[in-house]
This record gives structure tokens, sequence and C-alpha cells, in this order.
């Protein structure tokens, strides 16, 4: 129990355009998401918190316009990187926690993005 | 501000050898303390975490918050724990993200 899958697994772009990476909890209902980053050799780094029906909460640093996040089911929230550049490359993993886990979180297996 | 540090970026030891992994944290409030392994080509997985107090894989951790420490032991080490390992804090409360040390490479050599 407790998978969280991503898709896709890994995605090529033209720098200008916009990319979106879904994440879903397949066995369980999440009203909580979270999205990561992690750079090459780097630990992850969390960039926001996806509630389910509001607003998602940045962490400081994170450009809200350019990480455009949406969590309109209890099993779906959306990352869109809009407008990439080749600084947006990265590994980006989402994460969900299982109701009664206290601050568990499950992990999805990341999507690795490469803007050209 | 949270933080969590992990000293070792690679720790080698051998089979059959004690590990410890160390951690220590930085945070006003009372926290929870999570491990979570990342073995080659897989995703983030939890190993264990500090208000269960179990032993996975014959992993310990104990959270000392005298020191703000929560190390990872294990007595004897096997090859198949070669993995990348991650200590993690977040605030409680089920709605928080979780602020990852940097890792540390574990190799378990023959």
């Amino acid at each position: 129990g407790a998978v969280v899958s991503q898709h896709p697994s890994w995605v090529i772009c033209k720098s200008g355009t916009s990319v979106k990476i879904e994440c879903r909890s397949l066995d369980f209902q999440a009203t909580t998401m979270f999205w990561y980053r992690q750079f090459p050799k780097q630990s992850l780094m969390l960039m926001a918190t996806s509630n389910e029906g509001s607003k998602a909460t940045y962490e400081q640093g994170v450009e809200k316009d350019k990480f455009l996040i949406n969590h309109a089911s209890l099993t779906l929230s959306t990352l869109t990187v809009t407008s990439a550049h080749p600084e947006d490359s990265s590994f980006y993993i989402c994460s969900a926690g299982l109701a009664g886990a206290g601050d568990t979180q499950y992990f999805g297996p990341g999507t690795r993005l490469t803007v050209l | 501000a949270q933080r969590v540090t992990q000293p070792e970026k690679l720790l080698s030891v051998f089979k059959g050898a004690p590990v410890e992994l160390k951690c220590n944290y930085s945070y006003s409030g009372s926290p929870e303390l999570f491990w979570y392994v990342q073995y080659s080509r897989q995703r983030l997985q939890l190993l264990l975490r500090h208000i269960s107090r179990e032993s996975i894989k014959g992993f310990t951790a104990d959270l000392n918050k005298g020191e703000t420490s929560f190390h990872l032991k294990k007595p004897f080490a096997q090859e198949e724990d070669s993995a990348m390992y991650y200590c993690a804090l977040s605030g409680g409360g089920g709605a928080d993200g979780l602020t990852f040390g940097k890792g540390t490479h574990l190799i378990i050599q023959p």
C-alpha cells in the first residue's frame, strides 16, 4: 500500500516551453502532497506543499508563477514548470502523506526534466 | 530555521562491522525525525521514524534531544545495506514538508 506514481518519468523540452508533471496516490487519498527538487549529487529541497482544493504553499525563494501547482482531487497533484529554462533542469519528486501516519511521506519515483 | 546535518558524505565499512550514520538537527520545538533510504535506481523509501521506536532491517535510531541527534545504527553491516541514507525532519502535525540532510552514501565492502 501507499504507492505514489509520477508521470512522466523523464522529459526533454525546449527552452521557453511549459512542462506538466503529474503525481498520483494510487491506493490512498492524500489531502496534502509535496513537491521537492533534487539537483545532481544534492539533497531534496522542499518546493511547495500542495493542498487539495486550495492554493499551494510555496517555500521561500520558489517562484509560484513559474511552478504552478494544482491539486484538483484527493489523488492527483500536478506541477507545471512554465517557460522552462536550462536552469530548471532537475529531478522533481513528489510525495504524499498517509492519514494516521503522522508526517511519514511516501515518495514517487521522480521526474527528470531536461531543458535544452 | 530548521536544519538537518549529516556530516559524512560517504561512509565505507566492511561487511559484518558496525555502522553508525550521524544526524544532527536544529529545530525550535518538538520535531519528528525520520531516516529515508534510497537504493540504487529506486525511489526514496522510509526506513524508520523516531516515534515508532522500531528496528527495521536491523537498523535503530534513538532521538537524543539533549544532543539534538538522531544517529542511525546497525551492529553488523550487510552488503545489501549499501545505499544513500537521508535524515529528515518535520515539524509534526501531518501537513509539513520534510527538511532533508545532504545524505550519506553508505558502502559496505565484502
